[in-house]
């Protein structure tokens, strides 16, 4: 079963505008990762960011996280075409990871 | 350092027939997942292993899987026989450590399945 649902379940951007995608969750989390699969390729982790954390940042990725509203969300600043690709949170401790349903990204050159 | 090797990248097969896909984690990692990726899905954990012990096959839908992970290293995953609904992406992970929060789980490229 999905634990997380992520908005929207497509998105279709120029190269160099922001993308966002949300994810929303169910159950209370300890930490809530973001992953990125790119078409041929696995599932490569981006970010985590712990319960007790509201914001974090790692090169073009800015994540978010809101407990009361069981959400987050994933900014990418200045997209690039090798920003296309799927994106997935993800919750639960590592030895049993629940992914959401992903966001697929376009960007267009 | 080489990534989680997983063969075949792709397999088509007629219903009934059994099929079983091969992973080979990155070195030194003792723990080990298979997920199951329907299409427009997210992955779905089908069994854990640390080392060689299977710690959480609840997923598992035993009837027809069945995994293992001899000396601790490659695992093998086995379908037998397939159905039409077991067309997906198998994708296996590792990572150093089950437990905790901090350890990142490293996945491979997974194998397409098609059933006819």
């Amino acid at each position: 079963s999905q634990q997380g649902e992520e908005d929207p379940q497509a998105l279709s951007i120029q190269e160099g505008e922001n993308a966002t995608m949300n994810c929303s969750y169910k159950t209370s989390i300890n930490n809530l990762q973001w992953y990125r699969q790119n078409s041929g390729r696995g599932l490569v982790h981006l970010i985590l960011i712990r319960s007790n954390e509201r914001e974090k940042h790692s090169g073009r990725l800015r994540v978010t996280l809101d407990t009361s509203k069981k959400s987050s969300s994933l900014l990418i600043t200045a997209s690039r075409a090798a920003d296309t690709a799927s994106y997935f949170c993800a919750t639960g401790p590592n030895e049993k990871l629940t992914f959401g349903t992903g966001t697929r990204l376009t960007i267009i050159p | 350092e080489a990534g989680v090797v997983q063969s075949p990248r792709y397999k088509i097969i007629e219903k009934k027939q059994p099929v079983a896909f091969w992973c080979n984690p990155i070195s030194g990692h003792n723990t080990l997942y298979w997920y199951l990726q329907n299409l427009g899905q997210g992955p779905e954990l089908l069994i854990r292993y640390e080392n060689e012990e299977a710690v959480d096959d609840s997923q598992l839908p035993k009837d027809r899987f069945s995994a293992e992970r001899l000396k601790g290293v490659d695992s093998t995953l086995k379908i037998q026989p397939a159905e039409l609904g077991d067309s997906a992406v198998y994708l296996c992970a590792s990572s150093s450590r089950g437990t905790g929060s901090s350890n990142e789980q490293f996945f491979g490229p997974g194998t397409r399945l098609t059933v006819l």
